[in-house]
């Protein structure tokens, strides 16, 4: 079955201690992407990789990393988390940057506290 | 920048009717048109796209119209079940630019 996995799915942690959040997708897609929403602001992305080792940011990357080592996974990584990133996070995978489906994970509620 | 937006925060419509949800962006460059839909507690599913070499385009129990005149994308949900209560976004990307999503419409459908 084609799916993006994405882990934990539900976090809560305090300011400043570093966490990870997994992504992984079967599909060989080479696009993949984090996108947080928020109540009233809908769906933003926070970073996005075109291939392995190839990433870049979105529109709201401050406090954010990734890494593409795999084609496969696409962890976000916050290094230092802070209250203002309590949110909703999803990680999506798609064939191409866009004018294509993309596939998203069942999210990963975060609260930082 | 661009923005995609939807006329209606919320909809609230009754079991058997049919649903009629609007969205307008203003990127003109944008060709390709995707309607999603997002059920408490998960992630947004793909309901139907569209280009924007077609007007319309039907699957199951929906259709996508598109005008490009008036930049205005519309969903038709026919028949509106109870299941198909949820927060529906619209979406458009174009050549080299990800897909940009609207802010959703909430979809309530009462017995």
């Amino acid at each position: 079955e084609a799916q993006v996995t994405q882990n934990p799915r539900y976090l809560i942690t305090v300011t400043g201690k570093k966490l990870t959040v997994t992504c992984s997708q079967n599909m060989n897609h080479e696009y993949m992407s984090w996108y947080r929403q928020d109540p009233g602001l809908g769906l933003r992305q926070i970073y996005y990789s075109m291939n392995v080792e190839v990433t870049d940011k979105g529109d709201v990357p401050e406090g954010y990393k990734v890494s593409r080592k795999e084609k496969r996974n696409f962890p976000l990584i916050l290094e230092s988390p802070s209250p203002n990133q309590t949110s909703l996070y999803f990680c999506a995978s798609s064939l191409s940057r866009g004018r294509t489906e993309a596939f998203f994970g069942q999210g990963t509620r975060l609260t930082v506290v | 920048g661009e923005s995609v937006g939807l006329h209606l925060p919320t909809l609230s419509v009754q079991e058997g009717d049919n649903s009629i949800i609007n969205c307008a962006y203003s990127n003109s460059a944008s060709d390709y048109f995707i309607w999603y839909k997002q059920e408490s507690g998960k992630g947004p599913q793909f309901i139907i796209d569209i280009r924007s070499n077609m007007d319309k385009r039907q699957g199951q129990r929906v259709t996508v119209l598109l005008n490009k005149t008036v930049k205005h994308l519309s969903l038709q949900i026919a028949a509106t079940q109870p299941g198909d209560s949820a927060v529906y976004f619209c979406a458009e990307s174009g050549s080299g630019y990800a897909l940009n999503f609207g802010k959703g419409t909430s979809l309530l459908v009462t017995p």
